[in-house]
């Protein structure tokens, strides 16, 4: 079955750091490039950052550009999202999903994990 | 950056309904659009890509059409799980992908 399970949200201080992980399994990994994406709550969908699969590229939301690092350990099926600098409005659910082929299809996607910034 | 514009918002519809979803791109945007459904709680789940392919596994009732940057999603007989929020996103621009605000769709 392939399936992506994110993990290391919950609650930090404004200014704090989390790292969150999106483990895959199902599919080869290391073919696909990968995304994170976030959801405020009660928000809309909003994407985040992008590496591609040997993580030659790698890109940013003018919103979390040089606060956030993307990377990925294509040995151990997963992809990390460093978050420092922490700010109220990154409150979101924060997705992993799959660049599945062409058009830049996300499929799959993990369940989610819930970053909350509040002091 | 291309701007996503869905409409309407919200939309209210009964079982058996036809609907129509929109969703226009600040520019041109060639096919580059993909369709994603969202349950409360749960992960958006890919519908259409390329403006108008069936992913594997969704209901043939769902039709994406468009190109360039008008598009449409309609659902030819709504079902009762059908009732949920709809992304649109643009992967002409990659990777600055865009989606649209949403639109949910409530019996």
């Amino acid at each position: 079955e392939v399936q992506l399970v994110e993990s290391g949200g919950g609650l930090v201080k404004p200014g704090g750091s989390v790292r969150l992980s999106c483990a895959a399994s199902g599919f080869t990994f290391s073919f696909y490039s990968m995304n994170w994406v976030r959801q405020a709550p009660g928000k809309g969908l909003e994407w985040v950052s992008s590496i591609s699969s040997t993580s030659l590229y790698i890109y940013y939301a003018d919103s979390v550009k040089g606060r956030f690092t993307i990377s990925r350990d294509n040995a151990n099926d997963s992809l990390y999202l460093q978050m420092n600098s922490l700010r109220a409005e990154d409150t979101a659910v924060y997705y992993c999903a799959t660049d599945y082929g062409d058009y830049s299809r996300f499929d799959p996607w993990g369940q989610g994990t819930l970053v909350t910034v509040s002091s | 950056d291309i701007q996503m514009t869905q409409s309407p918002s919200s939309l209210s519809a009964s079982v058996g309904d036809r609907v129509t979803i929109t969703c226009r791109a600040s520019q041109s945007i060639s096919n580059y659009l993909n369709w994603y459904q969202q349950k409360p709680g749960k992960a958006p789940n890919l519908l259409i890509y390329a403006a108008s392919s069936l992913q594997s596994g969704v209901p043939s009732r769902f039709r994406g059409s468009g190109s360039g940057t008008d598009f449409t999603l309609t659902i030819s007989s709504l079902q009762p799980e059908d009732f949920a929020t709809y992304y649109c996103q643009q992967s002409y621009s990659t990777p600055m992908y865009t989606f649209g605000q949403g639109t949910k769709l409530e019996i």
